[in-house]
């Protein structure tokens, strides 16, 4: 199992470039999030999913846009980059039910960089 | 509304002393989970343990021990004879049960010198 990855590892932009992070996870999961971590401020949660074909915001969704369209993976957009989104960028993916730790398993993040 | 408060911006420390990080959280339902999670440089996030609101008993996991305390909303995480490996950033997060969202504290930072 690979677990969950995240691609790219890193990444410059331009203000008002575009670009998708993608997330896979192979431990079918129905619970898919997108973090962002910045200094002083832990991670905030940006979007996340519940199950394929679902997206909800979380508390800084503003400037991202996400899609499930398959069950393994949550893709996270910018449709116009800002340098107020310069930051690291983490996926997870959380197991769900009784039977199971019911815990989130993170990606190895992306830094972002926008100039 | 819920929160997690870790007061601790950076603690120092020399190898070999032990080392309490400091965990206070709020949330208005009854039942809950409690995690510490460790980010070491290389940047990963590492799950360290999930404790179920109903459970009160302290945990020790080797040189890891968590005190658990519902009447004071703390979670607290001691690092018995630190080594340098443990320098890292280190999370504490909060999960309603049966919740989606899971809201992380802002971390803090351990340096453990040698």
């Amino acid at each position: 199992n690979a677990g969950v990855t995240q691609t790219p590892k890193f990444r410059v932009l331009k203000t008002g470039q575009s670009m998708t992070l993608l997330c896979a996870q192979d431990m079918n999961h129905e619970y898919m999030y997108w973090y962002r971590q910045d200094p002083g401020m832990g991670l905030r949660l940006i979007h996340y999913s519940v199950g394929e074909g679902t997206t909800a915001k979380g508390e800084v969704p503003d400037g991202y846009n996400v899609s499930r369209l398959k069950k393994q993976n949550f893709l996270l957009g910018l449709e116009s980059a800002a340098p107020s989104q310069t930051s690291v960028y983490f996926c997870a993916s959380r197991e769900t039910g009784l039977a199971t730790s019911d815990t989130q398993y993170f990606g190895p993040g992306t830094r972002l960089t926008v100039l | 509304a819920q929160k997690v408060t870790q007061a601790q911006t950076e603690i120092s420390v020399v190898e070999k002393e032990d080392v309490t990080l400091d965990c206070v959280y709020e949330t208005r339902d009854t039942t809950y989970y409690l995690f510490w999670y460790k980010q070491p440089p290389s940047g990963e996030l590492v799950f360290l343990i999930r404790r179920n609101s109903f459970d009160e008993q302290n945990e020790i996991s080797g040189r890891y021990s968590w005190n658990f305390q519902k009447s004071t909303s703390s979670f607290n995480f001691t690092i018995t004879a630190s080594q340098v490996v443990d320098s890292a950033v280190y999370f504490c997060a909060l999960r309603n049960t049966g919740g989606f969202k899971t809201i992380f504290g802002a971390g803090t930072r351990l340096f453990v010198k040698a």
